[in-house]
């Protein structure tokens, strides 16, 4: 199957500060890639979607001057947590899907700590 | 709204037993529905996409059925093996929408 990339896989930060995190699709163009979050024992919560070249589209509650989303190529989507605080500490995991089949395909996560 | 229910939450079984994993959902316009598998501490890796068209998919001992009529799915995985043991969970595609909405999920225990 497709193969989804994050990096990095953990980031430790200080509050206050911002923190970038990579979503690359490897081997295929990616015309939507999705951003979740997941805490301890829950569900995936879809944070936002993005498309290539235009303004990323936040779920309802999510802040986004505080969650930045930037979808520059059809392989990478970047999303920058800006003025980290300690809540914001979590497993954040992306997507991608790509024409015909729209199959979503998942990178591995990545841990963020806020100390 | 659509909602995605998995049953049971949890299962326990014993290695080598055959075993289905439940998953229903609400409104039956959708797009296609995947099964996913999680590892603690990892993201999800794709099992079975099946689109609206279609009746059931097949990979190795893994076999997933649609009726999309009933709003039901079932995962089928023959002779469980203890590296089976992860979180399961279906998701269903909307029609209409490129977002995918997930069932809570269904822990699976394989005992050696």
């Amino acid at each position: 199957g497709a193969v989804v990339s994050q990096h990095p896989s953990r980031v430790i930060c200080k509050s206050g500060t911002s923190v970038k995190i990579e979503c690359r699709s490897l081997d295929f163009q990616a015309t939507t890639m999705f951003w979740y979050r997941q805490f301890p024992k829950q569900s995936l919560m879809l944070m936002a979607t993005s498309n290539e070249g235009s303004k990323a589209t936040y779920e309802q509650g999510v802040e986004k001057d505080k969650f930045l989303i930037n979808h520059a190529s059809l392989t990478l989507s970047t999303l920058t947590v800006t003025s980290a605080h300690p809540e914001d500490s979590s497993f954040y995991i992306c997507s991608a899907i790509t024409p015909p089949s729209y199959e979503q395909y998942f990178g591995p996560g990545t841990r963020l700590t806020v100390t | 709204k659509q909602e995605v229910t998995q049953i049971p939450a949890a299962l326990s079984v014993p290695e080598g037993e055959n075993l289905v994993l439940n998953c229903s959902f609400t409104d039956s316009a959708i797009y296609n529905l995947q099964w996913f598998r999680q590892d603690p501490g990892k993201g999800l890796t794709s099992l079975l996409l099946i689109q609206s068209s279609q009746r059931e998919q097949t990979s190795g001992r893994l076999n997933a059925s649609l009726d999309k009529s009933s709003g039901r799915s079932t995962l089928y995985i023959a002779a469980s093996q203890p590296g089976d043991s992860a979180t399961y969970l279906c998701a269903v595609r909307p029609g209409g929408s490129e977002k995918l909405v997930f069932g809570k999920g269904t822990k699976l225990t394989v005992n050696p």
